[in-house]
């Protein structure tokens, strides 16, 4: 069982600098979420997706871009890269449908450094 | 919109010591609610959940109990033990019958430690 699988997990980026982070997942899950977790903070959500070509976002969109062209894939766009970006971001996919749902399952992680 | 607080940390215990995380929310309806457990250099997996009022989630010896009356959630385990240090986190994932259905919100987490 693959899960949610992340790509890569760790990049460097200079300012100005553009990257797509990839997430997909083997699970049909219909919800997907993208997260940052900065050092010794809790979790903020950027982007999250009900299902295949619908995207909202989430507490902290600004200097980043999604699509979720199908089930399986939501990558995350950073469009001109800022040393504020420096963070490590979470993918998650869960199951939620007439109030069955079930837990998110998380990526490992990608380290982004900013310089 | 929904919220999750969670105690303020670091938490830093005696191995075989009782622990306790706070957390308490804000959301309408009756939300599902999870503790989600972070190790060093991971990501996140789940630990317990619960989904509706007065339901008591437990795994490897952690529990919490729904509370929809004190809209709390709080983590405990009797006697904590070294492989237990991780920080954690107190989630919710919105009403079937809201807007926020199936969008999950986390606490800031709490970092455990716990010496031998």
């Amino acid at each position: 069982n693959a899960g949610v699988t992340q790509t890569p997990k760790f990049r460097i980026l200079k300012i100005g600098q553009s990257m797509t982070l990839q997430c997909t997942q083997d699970m049909n899950h219909n919800y997907m979420y993208w997260y940052r977790q900065d050092p010794g903070m809790g979790l903020k959500l950027i982007y999250y997706s009900v299902g295949a070509g619908i995207t909202d976002k989430g507490e902290v969109p600004n200097g980043y871009n999604v699509s979720r062209s199908t089930t399986e894939d939501f990558p995350l766009r950073l469009e001109l890269a800022a040393p504020s970006q420096t963070s490590v971001y979470f993918c998650a996919s869960s199951y939620a449908y007439r109030g069955k749902d079930t837990e998110a399952f998380f990526g490992q992680g990608t380290r982004l450094t900013v310089v | 919109g929904d919220s999750v607080t969670q105690m303020e940390g670091p938490v830093t215990l005696s191995e075989e010591a009782f622990l306790t995380i706070n957390c308490t929310y804000t959301a309408t309806g009756y939300p599902s609610l999870f503790w989600y457990v972070q190790y060093p250099g991971e990501g996140l997996q789940l630990l317990l959940k619960a989904t509706k009022a007065d339901d008591k989630g437990s795994n490897k010896g952690f529990e919490a109990t729904y509370r929809k009356e004190t809209t709390s959630f709080h983590l405990e385990k009797g006697s904590v033990q070294v492989s237990d240090s991780a920080v954690y986190f107190c989630a919710l994932s919105g009403d079937a019958g809201g807007t926020s259905y199936g969008k999950l919100t986390f606490g800031q987490g709490t970092i455990l430690t716990v010496h031998p």
